[in-house]
């Protein structure tokens, strides 16, 4: 059974700093996702990773994936009071019929402050 | 494109009642999925249509559940005999290809 771990799961950072976000899964896959949840919303898109090295910014955010390793990182560069949200990665476990079904990880609530 | 659509918003049930909610995917996406999230939880995958097929579905998805997909259109997700432990957001999702989902916002269910 594919398992899909973030950590931290709680992040409180001051604005300006950088901070990263680990995503650990478990078996094999290339394709990788990062979402941001606000209270109460749906699930916006970051990110997709779809090789192994592959890595993609928007702003103040980047993610890279290797694959080798089963980890995603989510970077936050001179964080801002609006990326205050959830963060989530999920996984779309390689091959069968598994394909298009996304595990995610627990969430990491991160919270900017002055 | 409207994005992927749900309804209603917020349903608030007594145990027992069944309840039922729909999605419409963006028209051109031939792949549906449904997905629960508790509080403080990730989602966690329910079942999923291509096209009107349903091809997977999760051990979650206890005997209470039935999902359809008619005529590879929109979806609904009932459940029957509802239980306080079916509190949570119920989100839809669609895709056209295997690489890019859209979520909607999602029908959060209440069992009092």
């Amino acid at each position: 059974e594919l398992k899909v771990e973030q950590n931290p799961l709680f992040l409180s950072m001051q604005e300006g700093k950088n901070y990263t976000i680990y995503c650990n899964y478990s078996t094999t896959s290339d394709r990788l996702y990062w979402y941001r949840q606000d209270p109460g919303k749906s699930l916006e898109s970051l990110f997709v990773l779809l090789s192994n090295g592959a890595v993609k910014q928007e702003g103040r955010l980047m993610a890279s994936l290797d694959t080798k390793a089963r980890l995603s990182t989510l970077h936050i560069t001179a964080a801002v009071h609006d990326l205050s949200a959830t963060y989530f990665c999920a996984v779309d476990p390689r091959g069968g019929t598994s394909y298009g079904k996304l595990t995610f990880g627990q969430g990491t609530i991160l919270t900017v402050h002055p | 494109d409207t994005g992927v659509s749900q309804n209603p918003r917020h349903k608030i049930t007594k145990r027992g009642q069944n309840v039922t909610f729909r999605c419409d995917p963006i028209s051109e996406h031939n792949r549906l999925y449904w997905y629960r999230q508790t509080l403080g939880q990730g989602p966690e995958f329910l079942t999923y249509f291509q096209n009107e097929a349903q091809l997977e579905k999760s051990r979650l998805l206890s005997d209470r559940f039935s999902a359809e997909r008619p005529k590879g259109s929109f979806s609904t997700l009932e459940i029957q005999r509802t239980e306080q432990g079916d509190s949570a957001m119920y989100l839809c999702a669609s895709s056209r290809d295997l690489y890019g989902y859209t979520f909607g916002s999602g029908t959060r269910l209440t069992v009092v």
